[in-house]
């Protein structure tokens, strides 16, 4: 089945540590996005990559870092540095490096900070 | 940057009734403004978009409009069904950041049967 496949489903983490979100794609698509889901604040983009080895910041990148080694993964890490890291996270992909066309997104991935 | 702002954040209608949506966005070069629809526990889909050389667009039940010169665009949904319930989301693209979507805070709509 074509896809994008993010993990864990569910994440349990001590506060100050360092956490990374799997997000795959078999679609062959270019562009690659992180989302944050918060209730009452929508999607909001953290950072989004347009093709491999290139990413750019989105509006709430702060305390997050990325790759994009593969045309196909594209994870998310959680740093320490993240004031307010508890969230559901939103992986997606677009077929072409346009301004158009589709988001497919991931199931999700939710993070918990304890 | 592209800022989208929408409303309301919640709306509650009777089944058959019509529902609207509205968001405005803030960069006018903008050209592509889409709107998805996500289901309790499930991930957000499209249901229609419009790019800016278009007025309105329709599909079935559901229709969008924008007004580039308000820099604003709406969705309307009619003749409503329990299965409309959901949160909606719009979205900008197209500005001076090449690639990046970015989306309003949602409306969580509810259709009473």
């Amino acid at each position: 089945d074509g896809g994008i496949t993010q993990s864990p489903k569910y994440l349990f983490r001590k506060e100050g540590q360092n956490v990374t979100l799997s997000c795959e794609q078999n679609l062959n698509h270019d562009a690659m996005y992180w989302y944050r889901q918060d209730p009452g604040q929508g999607l909001r983009l953290i950072y989004y990559s347009q093709i491999v080895n290139d990413f750019q910041k989105g509006d709430i990148a702060e305390g997050y870092s990325v790759s994009r080694e593969k045309k196909e993964s594209f994870p998310l890490t959680v740093t320490s540095a993240q004031k307010n890291p508890t969230a559901f996270y939103l992986c997606a992909s677009r077929r072409d490096r346009v301004n158009t066309g589709e988001l497919f997104f991931g199931e999700g991935s939710r993070l918990t900070v304890l | 940057g592209e800022n989208v702002e929408q409303h309301p954040s919640t709306l509650s209608v009777q089944e058959g009734d019509s529902a609207v949506i509205k968001c405005t966005y803030s960069d006018s070069a903008s050209n592509y403004f889409p709107w998805y629809k996500q289901e309790l526990g499930k991930r957000p889909q499209l249901i229609i978009d419009i790019r800016s050389n278009v007025g309105e667009k329709k599909d079935q039940r559901i229709a969008v409009t924008l007004n580039k010169t308000a820099k604003h665009f709406s969705l309307h949904i009619t003749e409503t069904q329990p299965e409309d319930s959901a949160v909606y989301f719009c979205a900008a693209s197209g500005g001076t950041s090449y690639g990046k979507l970015t989306f309003g805070q949602g409306t969580i709509l509810t259709v009473h049967p």
